[in-house]
């Protein structure tokens, strides 16, 4: 495999579930991001690693919490989400977290009842 | 917080036309670049500039960083049905975080 990897591509989870997004990148980069995508928005940065270091947290609620066990994997643990929460989570990864190249996965379309 | 403008927000293009976008900010970046969605799929690297007055050309793509570092545009020449998608410009500056557009919409006509 090639690229940034992000499984699942789709979820549907309750307000009460835990759940966990996982991202893997394939390009030996050094910075891994989670972003939210939400319709005619702007891409909002949620958490920035570096070298499994977390750089940036941009007020994101508690609910979402993220892990990065090695530069390759990443990881989104959710819980008690809220219906607002129903975004694409797109996983991106670059050289170096100064980096301006980014390179995206496929997005998991996360919707919660 | 810093916020880029992009315009036009969609467009209705014949087959064949060319296509001009542009993103405006109100503050200097250091680096642009301009992605592409499609439906289903992340955004995917289209063209990056670093220097202001740059102009790059990626196949139909053309991107130029405006010479006030606060602005730029991308143009698509002969657009084909495969150009249909999302277009979102972004740009770099000092601090190092990534700012993002909304996205223009193109759409052909049928």
């Amino acid at each position: 495999e090639t690229g940034v990897t992000q499984t699942p591509r789709h979820l549907v989870m309750g307000m009460t579930n835990k759940k966990s997004l996982k991202c893997e990148q394939h390009l030996g980069h050094n910075a891994m991001y989670w972003y939210k995508q939400s319709a005619k928005k702007p891409l909002e940065l949620m958490f920035v690693y570096s070298l499994e270091e977390r750089v940036e947290n941009n007020s994101v609620p508690s609910r979402f919490s993220p892990e990065c066990p090695n530069s390759s994997h990443l990881f989104l643990h959710l819980h008690t989400l809220q219906p607002e929460d129903s975004a694409l989570y797109l996983c991106a990864s670059s050289q170096e977290h100064r980096g301006a190249e980014a390179f995206f996965g496929q997005g998991t379309r996360l919707t919660v009842v | 917080g810093q916020q880029l403008n992009q315009s036009p927000q969609s467009m209705f293009i014949q087959e064949g036309e060319d296509v001009s976008m542009n993103c405006t900010s109100s503050s200097i970046f250091n680096t642009w670049l301009w992605y592409k969605q499609d439906p289903g799929e992340g955004p995917v690297l289209l063209i990056a500039l670093y220097k202001a007055g740059e102009l790059t050309s990626n196949g139909r793509l053309t991107a130029q960083f405006g010479i006030t570092r606060k602005d730029s545009f991308l143009n698509i020449s002969a657009s084909i049905p495969s150009d249909v998608g999302i277009y979102f410009c972004a740009g770099q500056g000092d601090n190092y975080q990534l700012i993002w557009g909304a996205g223009t919409k193109l759409i052909i006509k049928p």
